[in-house]
């Protein structure tokens, strides 16, 4: 069965900075790999996927992401921060279009 | 495109009635929809997985009679909270797949706050 790791529960970053967020699937096959983010009260917001393909994933707000098989690995990444990203971020792994499997989130707060 | 309206945003009932939840798909046809819970500060749990047409799939330790799922159309599933107590209240997620075969993902609706008093 699929399984998500995102190993950091909180993290801070300066607005203007770089960011990364870690995302671990555990899978057998090619999977489908989704980040979404969460604002308080709010439903879920695709940020980008992948399927197939280019293993560097350009998504919206600037945010791209890079599949890497070989550390089953699909980290978020987003070159300056704004305030308006500060939100929860989930990983998603999905089988074949059956039932995501998300991970535990990363807070992410974003300081002045 | 691909959007799913989901309603009520939030609700308040009292211990022992019944809330139905309702989510749409407003641009596209939605052959399978899921059901999430989110407990604060955690994850989306998955609870079932409706197929329009036929009976929903429970994950594992998900009450069926509790959670009652119907999925009779292509555009709507609804989700009925039956004699909610206050450990149901929750934080429920519809999602749907859209564009099944191709690159296409899934969408969520924006969620429904569940508060039993």
């Amino acid at each position: 069965a699929q399984s998500v790791t995102q190993p950091d529960i909180h993290i801070t970053v300066s607005e203007g900075a770089s960011l990364e967020l870690r995302c671990n699937y555990s899978y057998g096959a090619t999977p489908y790999l989704f980040w979404y983010v969460q604002s308080p009260g709010q439903g879920l917001q695709l940020l980008l996927k992948y399927f197939s393909g280019d293993t560097l994933v350009q998504g919206i707000k600037g945010f791209e992401a890079e599949f890497k098989r070989s550390q089953s690995s699909f980290n978020l990444r987003k070159p300056s921060v704004h305030w308006s990203d500060a939100a929860e971020y989930f990983c998603a792994v999905g089988a074949g279009f059956q039932k995501l499997v998300f991970g535990t989130g990363t807070r992410l707060l974003v300081s002045p | 495109g691909a959007v799913v309206s989901q309603h009520p945003s939030r609700v308040i009932c009292k211990s022992g009635t019944s809330v139905k939840i309702e989510c749409r798909s407003l641009d596209f046809q939605a052959t399978t929809m899921f059901w999430y819970r989110q407990f604060p500060k955690q994850s989306l749990m998955l609870m079932a997985t409706s197929n329009e047409g036929s009976k929903a799939t429970y994950e594992q330790g998900v009450e069926k009679d509790k959670f009652l799922i119907n999925h009779a159309s292509l555009t709507l599933s609804t989700l009925t909270v039956t004699s909610a107590h206050p450990e149901d209240s929750s934080f429920y997620i519809c999602s749907a797949r859209f564009d099944p075969g191709g690159a296409g993902g899934y969408t969520f609706g924006s969620g429904t706050r569940l508060t039993v008093v």
